[in-house]
């Protein structure tokens, strides 16, 4: 069974910064690309950022470029999200999720249960 | 970059049939992708792709698409149906993801 298990969140002030983990189980973890998507409270959901199985492909979303950067670690079965200078807007549920594409099919198919970051002085 | 539109809310009576749309000029370029969110939990995937139901989901959960726009049917909505629906592709140069705002569904 393929578990995503997201860590790492918490409160932190304006300008501050955080790491947050994903923890892959069930799956070849080095075979996937991977993704984080978070939702603001009461909001929808915004991709945030992508790495390919390999880390050689990276993207992030407009609103984190320059601040956020993300990571892998194969041999850790780790995805991480370096997050700084953050801002009120970050504030979100962070998740992970596994990236399936066949060349013309592209979607989400595993994601964690999320892990909140509050950002807030 | 691309954006998706939903209708923010829409009904449909228990055991009726109920269209969700999602519109963008990504859709003409790559199929949608449909996610479920129940109040507290992480996002399902319910429908991919042109025809594409991941294990474990209700046959009930249908999808379509045209130009710009992708739908995802439900054919005889069960109370446990009720639930926020996210529609997902790529933007239209492939290197970025965007989800429409959310349709949330209601089943009277």
């Amino acid at each position: 069974e393929v578990q995503l298990v997201e860590s790492g969140g918490g409160l932190v002030q304006p300008g501050g910064s955080l790491r947050l983990s994903c923890a892959a189980s069930g799956l070849t973890f080095s075979s996937y690309s991977m993704n984080w998507v978070r939702q603001a409270p009461g909001k929808g959901l915004e991709w945030v950022s992508y790495i390919s199985s390999s880390s050689s492909t990276i993207y992030y979303a407009d609103s984190v470029k320059g601040r956020f950067t993300i990571s892998r670690d194969n041999a850790k079965n780790s995805l991480y999200l370096q997050m700084n200078s953050l801002r009120d807007e970050d504030t979100a549920v962070y998740y992970c999720a596994r990236d399936q594409t066949d060349g013309y099919n592209y979607y989400f198919d595993y994601w964690g249960q999320g892990t909140l970051v509050t950002v807030s002085s | 970059s691309s954006e998706l539109t939903q209708d923010p809310a829409v009904s449909v009576a228990l055991g009726q049939t109920v269209r969700i749309t999602c519109q963008g000029d990504s859709l003409r370029s790559y199929f949608a992708s449909w996610y479920q969110q129940k109040p507290g939990q992480a996002p399902v995937l319910v429908f991919y792709g042109k025809n594409n139901r991941p294990s474990g989901i209700p046959d009930r959960f249908s999808g379509s698409s045209s130009g710009n726009t992708a739908s995802l049917t439900i054919t005889g909505a069960q109370a446990e149906d009720e639930a926020d629906y996210y529609c997902n592709s790529r933007d239209s140069n492939g290197n970025h993801w965007v989800f429409g705002g959310g349709t949330k569904l209601t089943v009277l």
